[in-house]
């Protein structure tokens, strides 16, 4: 089955402790995203990748980093400098340069996310 | 830029009430519209989606939504709900830039739809 994964589900880290979240698709999709959801203010880009070996910040970027060496996979470490971690982080993708006009879709296809706990 | 915003943050309903979830959004260009439906600690799930055309669009689960451009609104409704209907509501929008979207979705704050029996 097509999808996108996205491992582990729960993850605690030691503050100060720099951690890496997984996210892997099989859907040929160009396009990658991370998000960053927090109680009462729905989802916010962290990064996105629309290309192998490309990817630009997105509103929340301080305090995370990414890499891009495979088109099926999209890693995000979340850093020691982000100042509040603790969220549900969640992965996406797209087919790339769909235009409507030749039938194509808009939406993102999202994992099932990673609820990551620093204490 | 675009903003969404989501007037609602909890909307309690009985079940085989009708139900309204209200999107307005903010753009200075076009915009394609979106209704994701989360479960806890799942990922987002499309419901539907206007692109063009009619603006009534239909979607999964028996949820429709209407596309008012004078009114920047993009309401969610579903006339009957299910307990199984419980979950958060999500709006987004992508702006149109030429004729290629970059895909990046803004988001609004969500609304908590719990389905009482």
């Amino acid at each position: 089955d097509g999808g996108i994964t996205q491992s582990p589900k729960y993850l605690f880290r030691k503050e100060g402790q720099n951690v890496t979240l997984s996210c892997e698709q099989n859907l040929n999709h160009d396009a990658m995203y991370w998000y960053r959801q927090d109680p009462g203010q729905g989802l916010r880009l962290i990064y996105y990748s629309q290309i192998v070996n490309d990817f630009q910040k997105g509103d929340i970027a301080e305090g995370y980093s990414v890499s891009r060496e495979k088109k099926e996979s999209f890693p995000l470490t979340v850093t020691s400098a982000q100042k509040n971690p603790t969220a549900f982080y969640l992965c996406a993708s797209r087919p790339k340069g769909t235009d409507f006009l030749a039938g194509g879709t808009y939406e993102q296809y999202f994992g099932p996310g990673t609820r990551l706990t620093v204490t | 830029a675009q903003s969404v915003t989501q007037l609602d943050s909890q909307v309690p309903v009985f079940e085989e009430a009708p139900v309204e979830l209200r999107c307005n959004y903010s753009s200075s260009v076009s915009v394609y519209l979106f209704w994701y439906v989360q479960y806890p600690n799942q990922g987002l799930q499309l419901l539907l989606k206007y692109l063009s055309g009619s603006t009534l669009v239909k979607g999964i689960n028996g949820f429709e939504a209407e596309f008012n451009k004078s009114q920047t609104s993009f309401h969610l409704r579903k006339p009957s709900v299910h307990i199984s209907d419980t979950a958060e509501y999500l709006c987004a929008v992508s702006a149109l830039r030429g004729g290629t979207s970059y895909g990046k979705l803004t988001f609004g704050q969500g609304t908590i739809l719990t389905v009482h029996p």
